[in-house]
This record gives C-alpha cells, sequence and structure tokens, in this order.
C-alpha cells in the first residue's frame, strides 16, 4: 500500500483565495483524522471521521473551514477564503480503528496564504 | 477533557549518552497513551503506545516509556541514543472515543 497521500504537497495562494487540501486514506481503514501544525499552537485536532461520518468537528477553527469524505477512498479539507493566519502544515491520518490504534499520517500540505 | 503536556521544546544530548523526554497528561478516564516521531517533511511515525497491561513499554528504535498512573505521566527513554534519533517527539492521549490530542512537541537534538 503507498500509505496515506496527499495533494498537494506544496500550496501558496493569496488571501481570500479558496483552498482545497486532498487526502486519501490507506484502503480499509476505517478512521480518518485532519490535524494541523503550527510552531505557535503544535499539532491540533480538526475533525475526524469514522466510516465516512464526522464524529468530532470541534477542532475546526470557525465557519471558513470545512471537510468531507464522500466515501472511503477520499477527503477534502477545504478553506474558503483563507487567510494568512491559516499558514500552517495540514496532515491527515487514517486508522484501522479509530486512534486507539497505530495511525498512518501523510506528509502533510504545506499551505502558505500571502 | 483531556491534555499533554511536554515541558521541554527542546531537549540536547550527545550521541550514546541516554535521553528522557517528559510527559504529563491529564484525564477524568482511563486514557490509551502513545509517542510519535516526526522526522524533517515528513508525518508523525509511531513509536509506542500504552494501552493496558504492563506499565513498561518497548517501542520501535530502542525507546521505551512507562506509565505512572499516580504521577501521571508517560515518559520516553533511550539508554543510548544515534544521530539518527533527531527529531520532533510528539506524546499523545485518547480516551475510548477515538481521539487522539497531540502534546507541543519536544525537538531531540543528538549531537556527535
Amino acid at each position: 500500500d503507498a500509505g496515506v497521500i496527499q495533494s498537494p504537497r506544496h500550496e501558496v495562494t493569496e488571501m481570500g483565495q479558496e483552498v482545497t487540501l486532498r487526502c486519501k486514506p490507506i484502503s480499509g481503514h476505517n478512521s480518518l483524522f485532519w490535524y494541523r501544525q503550527t510552531m505557535m499552537r503544535g499539532l491540533e485536532l480538526l475533525i475526524y471521521f469514522n466510516n465516512n461520518v464526522p464524529i468530532d468537528d470541534s477542532g475546526m477553527p470557525e465557519d471558513r473551514f470545512s471537510a468531507k469524505m464522500p466515501n472511503a477512498s477520499f477527503s477534502t479539507l477545504k478553506i474558503q477564503p483563507s487567510e494568512p493566519r491559516d499558514s500552517a502544515v495540514y496532515f491527515c491520518a487514517s486508522g484501522e480503528r479509530g486512534s486507539n490504534e497505530k495511525l498512518f499520517f501523510g506528509s502533510g500540505t504545506q499551505l502558505s496564504v500571502l | 477533557a483531556q491534555s499533554v503536556t511536554q515541558l521541554d521544546s527542546q531537549v540536547p544530548v550527545f550521541e550514546e549518552a541516554p535521553v528522557e523526554l517528559r510527559c504529563n497528561y491529564s484525564s477524568s478516564v482511563s486514557v490509551y497513551l502513545f509517542w510519535y516521531v516526526q522526522y524533517p517533511n515528513q508525518g508523525l511515525q509511531l513509536l509506542l503506545k500504552y494501552l493496558s497491561g504492563s506499565t513498561l513499554v518497548k517501542g520501535i528504535n530502542g525507546f521505551e516509556a512507562e506509565f505512572n498512573k499516580s504521577q501521571t505521566s508517560f515518559h520516553l527513554r533511550k539508554p543510548s541514543v544515534h544521530i539518527s534519533d533527531t527529531a520532533e517527539y510528539f506524546c499523545a492521549v485518547s480516551d475510548y472515543g477515538d481521539k487522539l490530542i497531540f502534546g507541543t512537541g519536544t525537538r531531540l537534538q543528538v549531537f556527535p
């Protein structure tokens, strides 16, 4: 298996633009997590899904952020409109039975909002 | 709600020396505890985890951690570090509800 695949690897955009981050979890995993990593705040859990259903989105910063998981093999995290303070590395992770087992992380998307 | 505290943001150490990375957690329920490692420009990888049973947990790359319920700690140790151990280390906690919360990380820098 190729592991968790995230795209794009890097994204540079201007303030106000829409940004869409993509994630393909490992086949057979039923849990998917989106994290944001910054120097100031470390790793923050934004949202997680179980069997394609959002379970907890309390970490989503505000209404500008939205996440979907239309099927077991694909998830998106969208920011509209983007702001400079959204600049961070966004990680997607998947697991077989939630976070109590091993989570597999993608390589992340480095987002820069100018 | 759970939380994790990693008091040391950076730990410098010479090669072949022992190291301990500290982690304390708070939770009102029983928890599962984890250590993950992040190498530069990569995602996180699981080092070890404590779910139940023996309080001393052995992981990959010679690392081990001890769960101490009375002190609510889960410190990570290695008796002899290598240059390749230079990375960011994250302690994490979850309850039975699948939500994994990370600490702010400890940067381990190993010098020759």
